[in-house]
């Protein structure tokens, strides 16, 4: 079964308005949790690392206030795409870290109209 | 820089062997990971590498020879269901932060 459950796995929302992501890891306390973006026919981009009981770190040109990153607990991990427009439209996919495999969420279709 | 390449697209045919390539330059080294994903899906373990040789698990092999900077996925007796997009990843060191290939296309035809 999943270890990792993400939702939701599909949202369409209005330009301008605010959509949070949740990230839950089901079987391990995951200190750290990473968030990536995935366009079409592209490979998976980095956007942030989301540190339990701190701040994340963001990837050279993602816009830390726009895309806002909670990890209040060690199993879940939230990103919440603030004022967002069509060009925010994209896959996103969390996963968690192990040592030998990192274990992925379903991933959110966000579709910004 | 961080720099992972593979074939962006590949054909092969229902049950023969089809090798993908990766090279990779990256700043720092602790382990390579193969992926599998469909389209709309999230990408699927496949294997890890933190030592040089080959890895076998079942229809799945991959092999690491880190003084050259390279990697390959060896797929036996292709399936229809193993037409999927397959991913390159190196974690970097200190962490689990793991950086991603764009990816290569396979396409298996009968």
């Amino acid at each position: 079964g999943a270890v990792v459950s993400q939702h939701p796995s599909w949202v369409i929302c209005k330009s301008g308005t605010s959509v949070k992501i949740e990230c839950r890891s089901l079987d391990f306390q995951a200190t750290t949790m990473f968030w990536y973006r995935q366009f079409p026919k592209q490979s998976l981009m980095l956007m942030a690392t989301s540190n339990e009981g701190s701040k994340a770190t963001y990837e050279q040109g993602v816009e830390k206030d726009k895309f806002l990153i909670n990890h209040a607990s060690l199993t879940l991990s939230t990103l919440t795409v603030t004022s967002a427009h069509p060009e925010d439209s994209s896959f996103y996919i969390c996963s968690e870290g192990r040592e030998t495999e990192a274990f992925f969420g379903q991933g959110t279709r966000l579709t910004v109209v | 820089g961080q720099n992972i390449d593979q074939p962006t697209e590949m054909t092969a045919t229902e049950g023969a062997i089809v090798q993908i390539n990766c090279t990779y330059q990256t700043s720092g080294f602790n382990g390579l990971f193969w992926y599998q994903q469909h389209a709309g899906e999230a990408p699927t373990f496949l294997s890890y590498n933190v030592l040089d040789g080959l890895e076998e698990k079942g229809r799945f092999s991959s092999f690491l020879s880190r003084s050259k900077g390279y990697s390959y996925l060896l797929l036996k007796e292709l399936q229809m269901k193993d037409s999927a997009s397959y991913l390159c990843a190196v974690r970097d060191t200190g962490g689990f932060k793991t950086i991603f290939g764009a990816g290569t296309r396979l396409f298996v035809k009968a």
